[in-house]
C-alpha cells in the first residue's frame, strides 16, 4: 500500500520569495513516480513537476523544483520567487511504475493550502 | 482538442436517489480513476480502472458503481446507499509508467455534487 503524507495543512510566503512544500511518502515498491498538483479555487487540477524513483537528478520545470531524498522518502516542491497566482492547494501524488494489478493507482496525500502575501 | 469532460458541472439530488455522474476521455488513456473531494481535504480514490471491462475499488467505493464499458468513457454512479454523497468529485485519465517516463494523470473539471 502507497501512503502520502502532506503535514502542513496551510502555509504563507511573501511575494517574490521561496516557499518548500513539504511530502513524505510510504511504499514497498522499488519502482514508483511522485507528481505534484495545484489545485486553485476553480477546482481544476493542475500537473506542475515528475520525478522517477530511479532519477538522479532533481526535476524542475521552471519555478518549481521538486527537492527529491529517496532515503528519507521525500519529495518536496520548492516553488522559487513566489506570485500572488501560486496562491492554491497543492497535492503531493504517487504511483507505481510495474505492470500488473494496482499498478495504475495513484495516490494523493491531503495537500497543503499556499497563500502568498502582497 | 484531447482532454477529459465531466458534466455535469453542478448536480443536485434528492436523497434516496441515484445520480450518475458522466466522465469522457479522448486522450486514449487506458486508466480511468474517480476522486471524491471534500472541503478542505485530500483526493480519496473511490474507484479505478486500467482496462475495458475491469475496474477496482478504491479506498472509499461503498456506495458507489462503476461500468468501463468503452475506452473513453467511464461513468460514476452515486447510489442511495451513499449516506452523505455531497462533495466535488474528480475524474482523471492516465497511461502507465515506467520507471523513467511521465505519465501525469489528467483531470477533468469536475462535477459538485449537492445532496437535497
Amino acid at each position: 500500500a502507497q501512503k502520502i503524507t502532506q503535514t502542513q495543512p496551510g502555509m504563507f510566503v511573501q511575494e517574490k520569495e521561496a516557499v518548500t512544500l513539504d511530502c513524505t511518502y510510504d511504499t514497498s515498491d522499488q519502482s514508483y513516480g511522485l507528481f505534484w498538483y495545484k489545485q486553485p479555487s476553480s477546482g481544476e487540477m493542475i500537473f506542475l513537476i515528475y520525478q522517477g524513483s530511479y532519477d538522479e537528478q532533481n526535476a524542475t520545470e521552471g519555478r518549481y523544483s521538486l527537492n527529491f531524498q529517496k532515503a528519507r522518502k521525500s519529495a518536496n516542491l520548492v516553488i522559487s520567487a513566489s506570485q500572488l497566482g501560486d496562491s492554491a492547494m497543492y497535492f503531493c501524488a504517487m504511483r507505481p511504475t510495474y505492470s500488473g494489478a494496482g499498478s495504475y493507482q495513484l495516490t494523493f496525500g491531503k495537500g497543503t493550502k499556499l497563500s502568498v502575501i502582497p | 482538442d484531447g482532454g477529459i469532460t465531466q458534466s455535469p458541472k453542478y448536480l443536485f439530488r434528492k436523497e434516496g436517489q441515484n445520480v450518475t455522474l458522466s466522465c469522457e476521455q479522448n486522450l486514449n488513456h487506458d486508466a480511468m480513476y474517480w476522486y471524491r473531494q471534500d472541503p478542505g481535504q485530500g483526493l480519496r480514490l473511490i474507484y479505478y480502472s486500467q482496462i475495458v471491462n475491469d475496474f477496482q475499488k478504491g479506498d472509499i467505493a461503498e456506495g458507489y458503481s462503476v461500468s468501463r464499458e468503452k475506452k473513453e468513457s467511464f461513468p460514476l454512479t452515486v447510489t442511495s446507499a451513499q449516506k452523505n454523497p455531497t462533495a466535488f468529485y474528480l475524474c482523471a485519465s492516465s497511461n502507465p509508467g515506467t520507471a523513467r517516463t511521465n505519465t501525469e494523470a489528467f483531470f477533468g473539471q469536475g462535477t459538485r455534487l449537492t445532496v437535497v
